[in-house]
């Protein structure tokens, strides 16, 4: 069970835009700790696709966004491309004393 | 940039201690601004984050997990370690090493070595 909370998937036409959210409590997002949100491809490992609630490293499309309010935070993608198939994952902080991660999204273009 | 390469046993028995290495190109692990990290993945699940080392040798753990393991540093490889003992058929999954950047609070984990997958069986 973690402590993060994601839809265990979610799916989009392509061209459309999709949302996978992360929702946590009061130790953990709604306390303040930023958020990031990492892309695993099939068969791959893990990479970072957004930092600090919504900063893009260079290289991750424009099409990719965060946000966060109160307790939870939202990745956003645009334009949905076959190509973004994968699972998402949410990061953040308990106060628990851990770095602790959603359980993550399967993204599935239909 | 940095790069990561875990290495070790793919198999170890049940109760033993699992060692792995991180080798590490790109940076030293003795200048800060890293937090030398340790990511797991059961198979077809999710991430759990095992613990971090920074630079000083100062280490953080998920104190799920904090009774078995040890992160060290060895700055003439260049390397950083993870050991977790007690081994159990659910400590099987791939393990990740990561860089942690540490300006940021929690730090976001950038880039991911390739990942080795560890079973515990005899």
């Amino acid at each position: 069970q973690s402590v993060l909370t994601q839809p265990p998937s979610v799916s989009g036409a392509p061209g459309q835009r999709v949302t996978i959210s992360c929702t946590g409590n009061s130790s953990n997002i709604g306390a303040g700790f930023d958020v990031h949100w990492y892309q695993q491809l099939p068969g791959a490992a893990p990479k970072l696709l957004i930092y600090g609630n919504n900063n893009r490293p260079s290289g991750v499309p424009d099409r990719f966004s965060g946000s966060t309010s109160g307790t939870s935070a939202s990745l956003a993608i645009a334009g949905l491309q076959a190509e973004d198939e994968g699972d998402y994952y949410c990061q953040s902080y308990d106060s628990s004393l851990s770095v602790v991660f959603g359980g993550g999204t399967k993204l599935t273009a239909l | 940039q940095v790069q990561l390469q875990e290495s070790g046993p793919g198999l170890v028995k049940p109760s033993q201690t699992l060692s792995l290495s991180c080798t590490v190109s790109g940076a030293s692990i003795s200048s800060g601004g890293y937090y030398w990290s340790w990511i797991r993945q059961h198979p077809g699940k999710g991430l759990e984050w095992i613990g971090y080392i920074y630079y000083s040798g100062s280490t953080y753990y998920n104190p799920s997990l904090k009774s078995r393991v040890t992160i060290s540093l060895d700055t003439s490889k260049n390397q950083f370690s993870l050991k977790l003992s007690s081994l159990t058929a659910a400590d099987t999954a791939i393990y990740y090493c990561a860089t942690g950047d540490s300006k940021w609070f929690p730090p976001y984990f950038d880039p991911w070595g390739l990942g080795t997958l560890v079973t515990a069986s005899s």
